[in-house]
């Protein structure tokens, strides 16, 4: 079946603008999660929604991060007033539940940022 | 402060030529421990979830292995197509769903 899938796979912007990423989970997976990557830096968590619950939000760097999930699938995060320091790949992964046991999260390609 | 160390950073191998990779990981309330394949400008690609200390996990030429501070990653006799980044990352209890990842181990087997 299909994996995850993100949108747009390269995004090259300027200082202070704003974008948008999107990502469409595993048909059917409840929970989901972004990530990001920065060059020489492990993955690290930014926000994981769970079902209906209330989003754990504690890993976003500052209030110019924002994520979104509608409808219980697809999800966008969106950065506002762009930094430099915010150039970095952008993961996400779902899995079939969030938590628990057998809690294997599937990773999309990611989206490649790129701040001017 | 929970933390996951991965070592080496960088592994050059031979073909044929076994080793392993190392994730220890200070931590409080360990749920469970997963390994992943990252390869150049891909997301990472699951292998291996292991939960609880002594349980070891195999699939092809890796294999996985838990104790209570650390795990291993067992490569026997790895071919190029090995070459990757691995990473290690665990899910902790009561800290919902995320994952704390460690820096990887950029594995390279020449021919």
């Amino acid at each position: 079946g299909a994996g995850v899938s993100q949108s747009p796979s390269n995004k090259v912007t300027e200082k202070g603008k704003d974008v948008e990423l999107r990502c469409d989970p595993i048909s059917g997976h409840t929970a989901l999660y972004w990530y990001r990557q920065s060059l020489g830096q492990g993955l690290e968590f930014l926000i994981y929604f769970q079902g209906n619950s209330a989003p754990d939000r504690s890993g976003l760097p500052s209030d110019r991060f924002s994520a979104e999930r509608t409808g219980g699938s697809v999800s966008t995060l969106t950065i506002q007033r762009t930094q430099q320091e915010d150039s970095a790949v952008y993961l996400c992964a779902s899995s079939p539940r969030g938590g628990g046991m057998k809690n294997e999260q599937f990773f999309g390609p990611g989206t490649r940022l790129t701040v001017l | 402060e929970d933390q996951v160390t991965q070592s080496p950073e960088a592994l050059r191998l031979q073909e044929g030529e076994s080793s392993s990779l190392n994730c220890s990981y200070t931590v409080s309330g360990l749920r469970g421990l997963f390994w992943y394949r990252q390869d150049p400008g891909k997301g990472p690609e699951f292998l291996f979830t292991l939960y609880s200390a002594g349980e070891e996990k195999e699939k092809e030429r890796l294999k996985a292995t838990l104790t209570k501070k650390e795990s291993f990653l067992h490569i026997t006799a790895p071919k190029p197509e090995d070459s990757a980044t691995y990473l290690c990352a665990v899910i902790l209890y009561n800290q919902g769903g995320k994952l704390i990842f460690g820096q990887g181990t950029e594995l390279s087997v020449k021919p």
